[in-house]
């Protein structure tokens, strides 16, 4: 069965302290690897697709790596305004079947 | 170019009721999925449509029902409505042009099942 563990569950930043967040996947086929971000009462916001092993994206503080089991976030010198649960997700089988990881509550005190 | 819209924002029901969720994709867009979000569950996929017709669909009781119509539009149906059915529900929407596609969130419709 297809599954997507993210770590930590949560995170504690002070502004300006560089650090990863984690995205582990067991899927039979992988065929895209998602990040998204959710703030409080909204739909999650798409961030990165990575689509195989050794790609990198980046966007402003975020850069998202991918290797064969596993994709990082590393967000470089957070803001508060970076506070957010960040979302990971993947799709390995059926037409837009996005099978998500439970999130990284992400908190960037000033 | 406008988002995701779903409506309502907000609905509070009774067990046994049924609800109708709404949501319309971006221009052009021709997928739509929904998804169900709990904070014990998290986000879990119900059903996605192309072409007015479901492609996929997720591990949910046939309580759980949708459509698209012509224009791409999506509306989801929870008949019989529990408690466990309170939660935020997702409507995504993509191109469907291509074997693997982002898709873009709305804000989502807030259930309570008293």
């Amino acid at each position: 069965e297809d599954q997507v563990t993210q770590s930590p569950e949560a995170l504690r930043l002070q502004e300006g302290e560089s650090s990863s967040l984690n995205c582990s996947y067991t899927v039979s086929g992988l065929r895209g690897l998602f990040w998204y971000r959710q703030d409080p009462g909204k739909g999650p916001e798409f961030l990165f697709t990575l689509y195989s092993a050794g790609e990198e994206k980046e966007k402003e503080r975020l850069k998202a790596t991918l290797t064969k089991k596993e994709s990082f976030l590393h967000i470089t010198a957070p803001k508060p305004e970076d506070s957010a649960t960040y979302l990971c997700a993947v799709v390995s089988g059926g037409y837009n079947k996005l099978i998500f990881g439970a999130g990284t509550r992400l908190a960037v005190h000033p | 170019k406008a988002g995701v819209t779903q409506t309502p924002r907000y609905l509070i029901k009774t067990r046994g009721q049924q609800v109708t969720l709404s949501c319309s994709p971006i221009s052009g867009h021709r997928s739509v999925s929904w998804y169900q979000q709990t904070p014990g569950q998290g986000l879990q996929f119900l059903f996605e449509y192309f072409s007015e017709t479901q492609r996929n669909k997720g591990n949910f009781p046939g309580r759980f029902s949708g459509r698209q119509f012509s224009n791409s539009r999506s509306e989801m149906n929870v008949s019989t409505l529990e408690l466990g059915d309170s939660a935020l529900y997702l409507c995504a929407s993509s191109w469907a042009q291509g074997a693997v596609e982002t898709q873009y969130f709305g804000p989502g419709t807030r259930l309570l099942v008293l």
